[in-house]
């Protein structure tokens, strides 16, 4: 079975630093990884995904994500926050022979102007 | 707007009482799934379905049944209101069972069970 674990609940940033939400997972076989945003009184949107090839990916909005095999995590990070940036973040993992999807338990990222 | 659409956005319900919650998309997803979030345990999956009359439980069905009768609903019913599912209900669709697209998701419904 695979698990994800996002270790910190909730992430206070100021406005324009750098930011790292951590993400980290664990499954006996090949996974899709992704991270989703969930704006305020919103569902949950699709924010990157890594099926293969790049380790590195990007998303429209500044935020990218690299898969890290060895260390099975898959962290978002971007340079530079903004007020808009404020939601909570989940990372997910689905095995690529079965179909459900498996949610962390989400980062709060609030940012401080 | 294509996508996925759940009725109602807000729900207040007495212990004991039964209701459903609609969920529609116009995708043709052959994948639809209803999650519950609550305050620190993420989304957790409660059914899904994989196509018109398949459905399968997920990690927390207790109290809840679905059907799909249709490729494009996927209701999911509450047989007796329980104030522990008092909770934000969300449905996902996608193309792919691997996930390949990731999901759609609804707005969301909140319930409250008094």
């Amino acid at each position: 079975a695979q698990s994800v674990t996002q270790l910190d609940s909730q992430v206070p940033v100021f406005e324009e630093a750098p930011v790292e939400l951590r993400c980290n997972y664990s499954s006996s076989v090949s996974v899709y990884l992704f991270w989703y945003v969930q704006y305020p009184n919103q569902g949950l949107q699709l924010l990157l995904k890594y099926l293969s090839g790049s380790t590195l990916v990007e998303s429209i909005n500044g935020f990218e994500a690299e898969f890290n095999k060895s260390q099975t995590s898959f962290h978002l990070r971007k340079p530079s926050v903004h007020i808009s940036d404020t939601a909570e973040y989940f990372c997910a993992v689905n095995p690529r022979a079965r179909e459900k999807l498996t949610f962390g338990t989400g980062t709060r990222l609030t940012i401080i102007p | 707007n294509a996508g996925v659409t759940q009725t109602p956005k807000f729900q207040v319900l007495k212990t004991g009482q039964s209701m459903t919650l609609q969920c529609a998309q116009d995708m043709n997803h052959e994948y639809m799934s209803w999650y519950r979030q609550d305050p620190g345990m993420g989304l957790r999956l409660i059914h899904y379905s994989v196509g018109a009359g398949i459905t399968d439980q997920g990690e927390v069905p207790n109290g809840y049944n679905v059907s799909r009768s249709t490729t494009e609903d996927f209701p999911l019913r509450l047989l007796s209101a329980a104030p522990s599912q008092t909770s934000v209900y969300f449905c996902a669709s996608s193309y792919a069972k691997s996930g390949l697209y990731g999901y759609t998701f609804g707005s969301g419904t909140r319930l409250t069970v008094v």
